[in-house]
């Protein structure tokens, strides 16, 4: 089946720095999600892509959907205290098969 | 709230005893699914249903497992004789279709001890 391999497993930075996690696959997908989990909570969705070179932004996040539909990114830029939690990239075939393969997360702790 | 919504939020159960969790999706959403997170891992899919017709199950997904969606609106998800194995996070999501992102609820923690 699928793999997703994401990294980093999880970072430590100041907050006001940017921070750039990724997403990588065996194979190919024809959607690119990203989500944040909370404690307890569960997965929000952030941005979703659609066409490989996409780039779109949500406020402070900006996502790409690679071009060889096998990687995607997600930046966030100037960190604030609430942007701490962990970050999954999950990929969708579409078609008749639509469930979600998800990374293993990246893990973002702010430093104040 | 129009999210999806889960329930109960935290089921602790003993080995062997059955248990069952509801989710309501969105009202709009004709998909919904089920997924099992546990700790430190992403969520992993184990069915999912178009309306009331159950389309994909996953292996995870073993006999002790059945999920319904009676009406093609809510669902339940039942584990019998239950197992320590089993303790992880239940996650429902719905979507409105075909390459429509997944809503995730808040998902049922269950503990077997």
């Amino acid at each position: 089946g699928q793999q997703l391999n994401q990294s980093p497993q999880s970072m430590f930075i100041q907050e006001g720095e940017d921070v750039s996690m990724n997403c990588t696959s065996s194979s190919i997908f024809n959607t690119w999600l990203w989500y944040k989990q909370d404690p307890g909570e569960g997965p929000v969705l952030l941005i979703a892509l659609y066409k490989a070179g996409e780039l779109t932004s949500n406020g402070r996040l900006t996502a790409q959907f690679g071009i060889t539909r096998k990687d995607s990114f997600l930046n966030i830029s100037a960190s604030i205290p609430s942007d701490v939690g962990i970050y999954f990239c999950a990929g969708q075939l579409g078609g008749g098969a639509d469930g979600l393969t998800f990374g293993k997360g990246t893990h973002l702790i702010i430093q104040p | 709230d129009t999210g999806v919504s889960q329930n109960p939020r935290h089921k602790i159960t003993k080995r062997g005893q059955n248990v069952t969790f509801r989710c309501d999706p969105i009202s709009e959403h004709n998909r919904l699914y089920w997924y099992r997170q546990t700790l430190g891992q992403g969520p992993e899919f184990l069915t999912y249903f178009q309306n009331e017709a159950q389309l994909e199950k996953s292996r995870l997904l073993s006999d002790r497992f059945s999920a319904e969606r009676p009406k093609g609106s809510f669902s339940t998800l039942e584990i019998q004789r239950t197992e320590q194995g089993d303790s992880a996070m239940y996650l429902c999501a719905s979507s409105a279709g075909n390459n429509s992102p997944l809503h995730f609820g808040n998902g049922t923690r269950l503990t077997v001890t």
